[in-house]
């Protein structure tokens, strides 16, 4: 039982570069997410599917966009990457509400 | 704007202790609670949840709940070392899928 994967673990882009952050959970839940973690600044929500087929903004949208490709994927869009985008990525996903979430291991991106 | 206060530590209690994280919440309408650990390096782990106030225990950990008082904390008895991590607290309003993170606490266990 893998959980939430997240592919890949590590990324360097240069600024402009276009890349996709996968997440693929195998719990068979409803909701997933995309959280960045920076130092000092805590978990902030980017973008979340609530159920397969809906997408809502989090708190810092902007730069990314999102898929929710079917119940198990969700994946994470970065179209023209840029230095403040450099950050820790970590998907999420619950079973629906008032549940704890799971997380994957993260994506480690730099952007140069 | 929903609130959840930690205090960033860090926290620093000896081998064997009680090392006892607090935070406290904004929004009088949160029913869910969590714990999150995270080592450095790597991705939050669920080490307890709560949805009644009063307490809660799981082996070495006790989460609290005070509704009343708008505060959640978690006691970790006989600490150890690998316990030194930092643990972050989670907060669900009612029929929500959002949780309000905290910043999380620094906690260091010293032999």
């Amino acid at each position: 039982n893998a959980g939430v994967t997240q592919t890949p673990k590590f990324q360097v882009l240069k600024t402009g570069q276009s890349m996709t952050l996968q997440c693929a959970q195998d719990m068979n839940h409803n909701s997933m997410y995309w959280y960045r973690q920076d130092p000092g600044m805590g978990l902030r929500l980017i973008y979340y599917s609530a159920s397969e087929g809906t997408t809502d903004k989090g708190e810092v949208p902007n730069g990314y966009n999102v898929s929710r490709l079917n119940k198990r994927e969700f994946s994470l869009r970065l179209e023209s990457a840029a230095p403040s985008q450099t950050s820790v990525y970590f998907c999420a996903s619950t079973t629906g509400f008032n549940q704890p979430q799971h997380f994957g291991d993260g994506t480690r991106l730099s952007i140069l | 704007q929903k609130e959840v206060e930690q205090n960033s530590g860090p926290l620093s209690v000896p081998e064997g202790a009680i090392a006892s994280l607090n935070c406290t919440y904004s929004d009088r309408g949160s029913q869910s609670f969590f714990w999150y650990r995270q080592y450095s390096g790597k991705s939050p782990e669920l080490i307890m949840f709560i949805y009644s106030n009063g307490d809660k225990e799981d082996g070495r950990f006790t989460a609290q709940l005070n509704k009343a008082s708008q505060y959640v904390s978690l006691l970790i008895r006989d600490s150890q070392p690998s316990d030194s991590a930092t643990y972050l607290c989670a907060v669900l309003s009612g029929g929500s899928y959002i949780p309000t993170f905290g910043r999380g606490t620094s906690l260091i266990v010293h032999p």
